[in-house]
């Protein structure tokens, strides 16, 4: 059985940093791709980033040069580091491991909240 | 960006009733649709992909449908557990791109 689970979320103030992870069973997130989505609150699900097998990784615009994903083979852990954070990133993060193309396998998420 | 219009945003219905969601992309995503029913502090759910494909374990009562840029997820008979808030998700192109969401409660 397949169970991710994200930590690492907490309050921060703007300008802050933090990072999240997402530890994986029953799946390999070095050779799958893994993606962060979020949902701040009252709002819809937002994709935010990618990490492929290959290790090559895309960002939503909102994100790019601010976060950064990356893994660890040796304790099957996603990471997201989130720098310069912003109120606007307040939100649910959800870790995401795909089959057949899609986000197939989910966590129940890690709350960030962004505030002074 | 690809842009995915979903419509209702939210809906009304009863147990037994059918339900019927829309997504429309504003290009072109062949079959790389799926859908996800999300409930609060619970892990979002896959419940189709590649537009038409049920994802395992799914009930039968959910289908979609569609290609192209016009998609449907239909709930043939809303049971209890249904209620909840369902967005599309296109995986044709970075970056992925989710619905606005529709939320299904209780009439």
């Amino acid at each position: 059985e397949v169970e991710l689970v994200e930590s690492g979320g907490g309050l921060v103030q703007p300008g802050g940093s933090l990072r999240l992870s997402c530890a994986a069973s029953g799946f390999t997130v070095s050779t799958n791709y893994m993606s962060w989505v979020r949902q701040a609150p009252g709002k819809g699900l937002e994709w935010v980033s990618v990490v492929y097998s290959d290790g090559s990784t895309q960002y939503a615009d909102s994100v790019k040069g601010r976060f950064s994903i990356s893994r660890d083979h040796s304790t099957n852990t996603l990471y997201l580091q989130m720098n310069s954070l912003k109120t606007e990133d307040s939100a649910v993060y959800y870790c995401a491991g795909y089959s057949y193309g899609y986000p197939g396998y989910w966590g129940q998420g890690t709350l960030v909240t962004v505030s002074s | 960006a690809i842009q995915m219009t979903q419509s209702p945003s939210s809906l009304s219905a009863s147990v037994g009733d059918r339900v019927t969601i829309t997504c429309r992309a504003s290009q072109g995503i062949s079959s790389d649709l799926g859908w996800y029913q999300l409930k609060p502090g619970k892990a979002p759910k896959r419940l189709i992909f590649a537009a038409s494909t049920l994802h395992s374990g799914v009930p039968s009562r959910f289908s979609g449908s569609g290609s192209g840029t016009d998609f449907t997820l239909t709930i043939s008979s809303l049971q209890p557990d249904d209620f909840a808030t369902y967005y599309c998700l296109q995986v044709y192109s970075y970056p992925l791109t989710f619905g606005g969401g529709t939320k299904v409660d209780i009439k």
